[in-house]
């Protein structure tokens, strides 16, 4: 069964670091893109952060970039999330999503992120 | 950045209707449009890709339509398990998704 299960998230005070994991199973996952989306509580859906299969080609959205360095490890079938620098606004249920041509067609449950004193 | 506008922001229906969301794109994205339905407190679910093409698994009922910068999800029955809320979301330049339309029971 293809699945991706999202761990490390947590309350966490505003400037602090957090580092979210996605672990991957069911396919192969080296020959596969991955995204992170977010979704504020109450809220619609954030495009976060992209990488490639190799790792080689990263993105951010404007409001992480900067703050939040996504990277993966092909050999352990996981796609990870920093995220340092956190602020109210990051709160919120972040999502890794499988990207097949561009799409997202398979996504974790979420881990939820809040960021407050 | 390509911006998304779903329209209407809430939809209230009776099983059986036929329902329709419409997306509009800030500029033409070609058919890089995707649908995704989510459920409260579940993660999105992937529908329709490419503008029309219906994912592995999806019900017929569902279809997409559209090309350049409008777009429809279409609904031809709908069914108890189809309230939730929609998305449409661009991929032809990095990802952005629309505000979402909840689909509620009248």
């Amino acid at each position: 069964e293809v699945q991706l299960v999202e761990s490390g998230g947590g309350l966490v005070q505003p400037g602090g670091s957090l580092r979210l994991s996605c672990a991957a199973s069911g396919f192969t996952f080296r020959s596969y893109e991955m995204n992170w989306v977010r979704q504020a509580p109450g809220k619609g859906l954030e495009w976060v952060s992209y990488i490639s299969g190799g790792g080689e080609t990263v993105y951010y959205a404007d409001s992480v970039k900067g703050r939040f360095t996504i990277s993966r490890d092909n050999a352990k079938n996981s796609v990870y999330l920093q995220m340092n620098s956190l602020r109210a606004e990051d709160t919120a249920v972040y999502y890794c999503a499988r990207v097949l041509t561009q799409r997202m067609d398979v996504w974790g449950k979420g881990t939820t992120v809040t960021v407050s004193s | 950045d390509i911006q998304m506008t779903q329209s209407p922001s809430t939809l209230s229906a009776s099983v059986g209707d036929r329902v329709t969301i419409t997306c509009r794109a800030s500029q033409s994205i070609s058919s890089w449009l995707a649908w995704y339905q989510q459920k409260p407190g579940k993660a999105p679910k992937l529908l329709i890709y490419k503008a029309s093409s219906l994912e592995s698994g999806v019900p017929s009922r569902f279809s997409g339509s559209g090309s350049g910068t409008e777009f429809t999800l279409t609904i031809s029955s709908l069914q108890p398990d189809d309230f939730a809320t929609y998305y449409c979301q661009q991929y032809n330049s990095f990802w952005t998704f629309g505000q979402g339309t909840k689909v509620d029971i009248k």
